[in-house]
């Protein structure tokens, strides 16, 4: 089951700070972020492991919080340069383990405007 | 390092047809994987292999077939094109064979298939 991401797409000015939410269904191992701009392929941003962790990217941070089964990406101060699709994968937790593979949402669009 | 390198970059194909999307990397990564993403679909996994001679099937695989007789190659078969196969096809490696939790995906940068 693919993970569930909101809001589907956001439009924001040059300095405004934007959340992305990624909700499963099922239990996490961890969750990846990834970016990608029009035409091209998706760029690794972060992994959140198990634990709760907060992690930055510059400007760019996540949460993820294992009970919730949610994780979080925070952007602040945006730039022009962070327009595009944001994508979070999910990996199953399985038998206390990894399922091993990442299973994606479907995408939160990020257009910022000067 | 090339890193994950796809051919061709596009495909126009009639229905019925077949033909192999190429997969190479060169950061001897053990993982492998196949996602086709469709507009507003997202990315999704249709086979994936964790070592040569390991293959398995994701979220989607039908029409689909693979093989992985090395660490650095990893085509993606259709078998009789449909339709509904028009996509864009990615390839990406991962350095972990075991999970994901420290070992990001490297994408390639794409094939875009139309069938008609």
């Amino acid at each position: 089951q693919q993970p569930v991401q909101s809001p589907q797409a956001v439009i924001l000015r040059e300095g405004e700070d934007a959340v992305i939410n990624c909700s499963s269904s099922k239990a996490l191992y961890s969750v990846h972020w990834y970016r990608q701009k029009h035409g091209e392929a998706p760029v690794f941003l972060m992994i959140l492991l198990k634990g709760g962790e907060q992690k930055g990217h510059e400007k760019i941070s996540a949460s993820f919080n294992e009970k919730k089964q949610q994780s979080s990406l925070y952007l602040t101060a945006s730039q022009l340069s962070y327009s595009g699709t944001y994508f979070c994968g999910t990996e199953w937790a399985n038998y206390g383990g990894s399922q091993g593979n990442l299973i994606f949402g479907k995408g939160t669009k990020l257009s910022v405007k000067p | 390092n090339a890193g994950v390198t796809q051919t061709p970059k596009f495909q126009v194909l009639k229905t019925g047809q077949s033909m192999t999307l190429q997969c190479a990397q060169d950061m001897n990564h053990e993982y492998m994987s196949w996602y086709r993403q469709d507009p507003g679909m997202g990315l999704r996994l249709i086979h994936y292999s964790v070592g040569a001679g390991i293959t398995d099937q994701g979220e989607v695989p039908n029409g689909y077939n693979v093989s992985r007789s090395t660490t650095e190659d990893f085509p993606l078969r259709l078998l009789s094109a449909a339709p509904s196969q028009t996509s864009v096809y990615f390839c990406a490696s991962s350095y972990s064979r075991f999970g994901r939790s420290n070992s990001p995906l490297h994408f390639g940068n794409g094939t875009r298939l139309t069938v008609t």
